[in-house]
Order: structure tokens, then sequence, then C-alpha cells
């Protein structure tokens, strides 16, 4: 149960796009569709902004999507906002009831 | 509205257990899976325990495998984790996660989270 790979960092201007990516293995990211993506915040609870890969919780705004290729996945925020500068974590179900997360990626809006 | 409360943290010497209890509303509670994941003050997430819906199934981190026990109260509507032998990384702010539906793994509603504190 090793945690994804996250880069520690990202930053874009506003209204540019950044894209942070995931990668584990075949045992988790690569062999199911269940990935992940939530914001948190400093001092608050994460929140859920993407699940089964792509799928968006109703209220979560859709410059936020997310995408697979193998054994990486990837979180995309489009026309950056200042409220967007937060941690961002991916996590995957990884079989045998059991998920691991990523290390997080400290996005900041420049 | 979702409602998710952990209470239970405390500071506690090394070896010694703890049980944290994460009581719940504004939902079908007994529909739901839920998991405990836990944050090191200023550090990332860890996955530590998940159960199905009705208790029948689950899961655990390598970290806590053997000496953490989660079990649910439909009733109660309450999840609990037991935590025995606890040692120095346990230490963490222990939050409660409600699955989705359909995916359990994807939390969709946090408590506020509980501090364990387990000095070296």
């Amino acid at each position: 149960q090793s945690a994804l790979t996250q880069p520690p960092s990202a930053s874009g201007s506003p209204g540019q796009s950044v894209t942070i990516s995931c990668t584990g293995t075949s045992s988790d990211v690569g062999g199911y569709n269940y990935v992940s993506w939530y914001q948190q915040h400093p001092g608050k609870a994460p929140k859920l902004i993407i699940y089964e890969v792509n799928k968006r919780p109703s209220g979560v705004p859709g410059r936020f999507s997310g995408s697979k290729s193998g054994n990486t996945a990837s979180l995309t925020v489009s026309g950056l906002q200042a409220e967007d500068e937060a941690d961002y974590y991916c996590n995957s179900y990884a079989g045998n009831n059991n998920c691991v997360f990523g290390i997080g990626t400290k996005v900041t809006v420049l | 509205e979702v409602l998710l409360v952990e209470s239970g943290g405390g500071v506690v010497r090394p070896g010694t257990s703890l049980r944290l209890t994460c009581a719940t509303a504004g939902f079908t509670f007994e529909d739901f899976a839920l998991s405990w994941v836990r944050q090191v003050p200023g550090k990332g997430l860890e996955w530590v325990s998940g159960i199905n819906w009705n208790g029948g199934r689950t899961g655990y981190s390598d970290s806590v495998k053997g000496r953490f026990t989660v079990s649910r109260g439909n009733a109660q509507r309450s999840v609990y984790l037991q935590m025995n032998s606890l040692r120095a990384e346990d230490t963490a702010l222990y939050y409660c996660a409600r699955g989705l539906g359909g995916s359990e793994f994807s939390f969709d509603s946090w408590g506020q989270g509980t501090l364990v504190t387990v000095p070296s």
C-alpha cells in the first residue's frame, strides 16, 4: 500500500489551467475506475471534487475535470481562480477493501 | 444536512488503547459505507480503515492491521474505531468519511476530525 505519487506543487495565473498527475500501479489506479480527487483548504476537511475518474459531484464547478490513462490519473483545473489555491489529493481503490491516497499537491494561484 | 461528528480523541501513552466514535445524522445510515482517514497536521491524508453498509466487509491499511478494529452500530447511527497498541506514529487528526453509494472509497462527506496524540 504505497502512497500514490503526485507532484508536490503546481501553480498558474488566474484564468490559466493547471493539471495535476496521480501515478499508481496496475493494482490501484490502473486496475479500477475508482479514482477520486479532493480539495483541502488550510484548517478544513477535504472536499470531494471528482469521483470515478471523471464525474463531478453536484455543486462542483465544471472547470474541474478528471481523466485517466494507464496507471496515471489527472486532475485539470481550468480558468484558475484565487479560491482554487489549496492542497489536492487523489485516492484510488486498491482491491481487497483497501484504498490509498496520493501524497498531495499544493496548488498556488500566482 | 449530512453530519459526521467524531469524538474520543485525546493524549494517550504508547501501548495503550483508545476508541473513536463517529456519530452521524442527516442520511440513511445503513445505506452507506464509512471510513476513517487520518492526517498528521501539516502532512497528507492516509486511509486507515473502512466498513461497508452492514459491517460484513472491513478493510485496514497495513500500518494499522492487527491493532485497529472498525465496527458500526446501525441502531446508534455510529461507526467506531478501536485502536490498540498505540504508537507515536498514530498521532494524527482522525476523520470519519462517508463513501458514495456506488463507490465506497469516494468520500463525499467528512467530519471535522478528532485529534489523537501519542507522545513518543
